[in-house]
């Protein structure tokens, strides 16, 4: 199993200009999610999805939009990168959501993409 | 609303010593808390999950403890390694959601 995979890992963007960051897992977890990491600020929760065809919003969503039309991906995409979407994006992925309260709940996460946008 | 604390926010020790990480939550109705390791310029990788039923959970030189009534998880290491270096964080539930906390930066000297 290659768990999760996230693609690229670097990513140098200019203000204004969209991408997708690819997402990937081949353990066919339910649950996926995306947050980005910022110096002081911790994991923060930009969109997740409890299974294919159902995403919903986390706490930062604006400037991101996301599909789940398979069980294995889950792509984000950047509209229109700003340069205070500069940060480090994680992707991870579980068999159940945090709802069910169990050790299917246990996280994998992707190794990153780290985001400039200048 | 689910609040993660973690303190301290950075802790330096040597090489040995045991030491304990503390993570506090606002929601007591929590019902499981996952404890996460990241080194430098790398993803997060699970540790240990606790869930409500339970009072501790193991894994080697790891121990984590979780106390409902008082919203307080603690993560034991045992006999610290320079190799235990990197940075702790806690997470728990919210709905489907997971809040995560801000982190201990552990530094163990040998």
């Amino acid at each position: 199993n290659a768990g999760v995979t996230q693609t690229p890992k670097f990513q140098v963007l200019k203000t204004g200009q969209s991408m997708t960051l690819q997402c990937a897992q081949d353990m066919n977890h339910e649950y996926m999610s995306w947050y980005r990491q910022d110096p002081g600020m911790g994991l923060r929760l930009i969109h997740y999805s409890v299974g294919a065809g159902i995403t919903d919003q986390g706490e930062v969503p604006n400037g991101y939009n996301v599909s789940r039309s398979t069980t294995e991906d889950f792509p984000l995409r950047l509209l229109s990168a700003a340069p205070s979407q500069t940060s480090v994006y994680f992707c991870a992925s579980s068999y159940s959501s945090p709802l069910r309260g169990s050790v299917k709940n246990i996280q994998y996460f992707g190794a990153g993409t780290r985001l400039s946008v200048l | 609303k689910q609040e993660v604390t973690q303190i301290p926010a950075a802790l330096s020790v040597p090489e040995g010593e045991n030491l304990v990480l503390n993570c506090s939550f606002t929601d007591s109705a929590i019902y499981n808390l996952q404890w996460f390791r990241q080194d430098p310029g790398k993803g997060l990788t699970s540790l240990l999950l606790i869930q409500s039923s339970q009072r501790e959970q193991t894994s080697g030189r790891l121990n984590a403890s979780l106390d409902k009534s008082s919203g307080r998880s603690t993560l034991y290491i045992a006999a610290s390694q320079p190799g235990d270096s990197a940075t702790y964080l806690c997470a728990g539930p919210l709905g489907n959601k997971l809040v995560f906390g801000a982190g201990t930066i552990l530094r163990v000297k040998s």
